[in-house]
């Protein structure tokens, strides 16, 4: 069974600030998405990694993948309050249509 | 295009009311998704469709009932539900052949509540 861990679950960070949301999981996997969720809202695509060592950095976050270690980071620079959101990783078995979410974390950036 | 829609936004339902949700997408993409997500929790798998066959079922209640009437749409009917069913749910797809990319587009979801 594939299983997706994100840590922290819970993060509080100030304006200006640096920090990463790391994302496990526990399978071979050939798709990792990350996914951004505001309150009451559905799921908004940040980023799609395909490949060992792909990078994809989209205004102040990027995304990274090393499918040896089967982990994703999600790094933030310089956040503002306008990242306050929930993140989600979710994975792809290889081959398989099924997506496993991790259980998110919840952002919060304060002035 | 990169859309998909879902109908209704919102939904009250009484525990013995017959209703539809529905999902349309015109990506051309193949597989499409019904996730149920409760407050501040991920979304869970129900179904999955691909080339407009019931390929996953999560071990779903049937008084949830999905149909695939052609590429474009999904819809799920909901019968006798109980109010724990009362979700925030969502519908996505992904899976263009021939592109390799495969993002996954979520619809802005139906909120249900279940009276």
């Amino acid at each position: 069974e594939l299983k997706v861990e994100q840590n922290p679950l819970f993060l509080s960070m100030q304006e200006g600030k640096n920090y990463t949301i790391y994302c496990n999981y526990s399978t071979t996997s050939d798709r990792l998405y990350w996914y951004r969720q505001d309150p009451g809202k559905s799921l908004e695509s940040l980023f799609v990694l395909l490949s060992n060592g792909a990078v994809k950095q989209e205004g102040r976050l990027m995304a990274s993948l090393d499918t040896k270690a089967r982990l994703s980071t999600l790094h933030i620079t310089a956040a503002v309050h306008d990242l306050s959101a929930t993140y989600f990783c979710a994975v792809a078995r290889t081959s398989g249509s099924r997506l496993t979410f991790g259980e998110g974390t919840q952002l919060t950036v304060n002035p | 295009d990169t859309e998909v829609t879902q109908t209704p936004k919102h939904l009250v339902m009484g525990m013995t009311n017959k209703k539809s949700l529905k999902c349309e997408q015109h990506m051309g993409h193949r597989a499409m998704y019904w996730y149920k997500q409760k407050a501040k929790k991920p979304p869970e798998l129900m179904f999955v469709y691909s080339y407009e066959k019931l390929s996953i079922n999560e071990s779903v209640p049937s008084r949830f009932s999905p149909e695939c009437p052609n590429s474009s749409l999904l819809n799920l009917h909901l019968h006798a539900l109980q109010p724990e069913d009362s979700a925030l749910y969502l519908c996505a797809s992904r899976y263009r052949p021939g592109l390799r990319r495969s993002e996954a587009f979520f619809g802005q979801g139906t909120r249900l509540t279940v009276v």
